[in-house]
């Protein structure tokens, strides 16, 4: 079975801290891997896409890693800051098929000043 | 702005009632899927529609059904509520057959949270 699993489910840290946020999925047979940030309520804002031929994306204070062999995912957020605060999921669109996403269930994050 | 608009918002509904939600497509977008978000949990693919016909499904029940309309519209429709059908209920488009990096993106909208009493 096709599953994505987070952890942590949620995170606490002080303002300013460099965190890492993981994924791992269990199929290595992917097709990409897309980290999407949710606040409360809220809809899906994509932050980073990787191809399945890639191993790592960036878009300012994130960086996102993937390695097919191991399943596993990282989202780096360098200085946080309270303005992150929110709950990031990680969805895997595995080969074959149509591009269906299978999400984990979130870490949410609390950035405190 | 994420150019996928979904309405309502809001609705609250009672256990045996039916539902429709809809979603405006970023224009262009030709392939629509739809997820159920339950409270905590990440999104769940529903299904999908390409031109108009559904070509993909998750594990949901027939009682879930959808259109696609050719000015880039969408419903979902849910008949007889059940309780555990509370849920943010996400609309997501993306252009098939363009280029391979943003054919790959998935656009969402905000969602209609569903509540059934």
């Amino acid at each position: 079975k096709q599953e994505v699993t987070q952890i942590p489910a949620a995170l606490s840290v002080p303002e300013g801290e460099n965190l890492v946020l993981n994924c791992s999925f269990t199929d290595s047979a992917i097709y990409n891997l897309q980290w999407f940030r949710q606040d409360p309520g809220k809809g899906l804002t994509s932050l980073l896409l990787i191809q399945s031929s890639q191993r790592e994306q960036t878009s300012g204070r994130l960086n996102a890693s993937l390695d097919k062999s191991s399943g596993r995912s990282t989202l780096y957020i360098a200085a946080s800051q309270p303005g992150d605060s929110a709950t990031y999921l990680c969805a895997v669109r595995f080969s074959g098929g149509y591009n269906k996403l299978i999400f984990g269930a979130g870490t949410r994050l609390a950035v405190h000043p | 702005e994420t150019g996928v608009t979904q309405s309502p918002t809001h609705l609250i509904k009672t256990r045996g009632q039916q539902v429709t939600l809809r979603c405006s497509s970023q224009s262009g977008h030709n392939t629509v899927s739809w997820y159920q978000q339950a409270l905590g949990q990440g999104p769940q693919f529903i299904f999908q529609y390409y031109r108009e016909e559904e070509n993909g499904r998750g594990n949901f029940p027939p009682r879930f059904s959808g259109l696609q309309f050719p000015n880039y519209s969408s419903e979902l429709n849910v008949n007889a509520l059940e309780l555990d059908d509370s849920a943010l209920y996400l609309c997501a488009s993306r252009l098939n057959g363009g280029n391979p990096a943003g054919a790959n993106v998935l656009t969402f909208g905000a969602g209609s949270r569903l509540t059934v009493l």
